[in-house]
């Protein structure tokens, strides 16, 4: 199993532009979800989702938007990247409400 | 609302010597409670959790923490620390009656350095 997996590694946007990041999980996990870790501030959930087709806002949504077409995917899109989502951007996932979280590795963006 | 405080933004200890990590967390009703650890550049993994089973947690990597509701406290502990424990250390709750937002939150994270 290779687990939750997340591409790209690195990224380096100019302001403006637009990505999205991908979050592929393989443990048939119902719960999916976005945050960003930012030095000093430990890590903020931006979105998640509870089941294919389902998104829900988290703690910082603003500028952000995801979709959840296919169970095992999640993604992240930045339509106007600002340098304030200068970033390091993990997705996890759990199999029930309040289980632990499974982590990817983290896609470091930045923000020009 | 529920919250959780890490006590110390950085430890140093020497190799060989325990570990503590301090961890306070407030909750309105029944936590779980995780300790997560990160090494540089990696993501974050799983050491132990609380889900209202015995008190005295055992993780991975010789780790293990107590719940003590009477504190509101989820310490995490080693009796002995090894070069590799180096990493970034994260305290989390997820509190049962949160309703529908369904997320953990994260303490700031304590910087465990380890010395020979």
């Amino acid at each position: 199993n290779a687990g939750v997996t997340q591409t790209p590694k690195f990224r380096v946007l100019k302001t403006g532009q637009s990505m999205t990041l991908l979050c592929a999980q393989d443990m048939n996990h119902e719960y999916m979800y976005w945050y960003r870790q930012d030095p000093g501030m430990g890590l903020r959930l931006i979105h998640y989702s509870v089941g294919e087709g389902t998104t829900a806002k988290g703690e910082v949504p603003d500028g952000y938007n995801v979709s959840r077409l296919k169970k095992q995917n999640f993604l992240l899109g930045l339509e106007s990247a600002a340098p304030s989502q200068t970033s390091v951007y993990f997705c996890a996932s759990s199999y029930q409400r309040y289980n632990e979280q499974f982590f990817g590795p983290g896609t470091r963006l930045t923000v020009l | 609302a529920q919250s959780v405080t890490q006590l110390d933004s950085h430890v140093s200890v020497s190799e060989g010597t325990p570990v503590l990590l301090r961890c306070n967390y407030s909750s309105s009703y029944s936590p779980s409670l995780f300790w997560y650890v990160q090494h540089p550049n990696k993501g974050l993994q799983l050491l132990l959790k609380y889900t209202s089973a015995a008190t005295l947690v055992k993780g991975i990597n010789g780790f293990e923490a107590e719940f003590k509701k009477s504190e509101t406290s989820f310490h995490l502990t080693k009796p002995s620390a090894h070069m590799s424990d180096a990493a970034e250390y994260f305290c989390v709750v997820s509190d049962r009656a949160w309703g529908e937002t369904d997320k953990l939150i994260f303490g700031t994270g304590t910087r465990l350095q380890v010395f020979p």
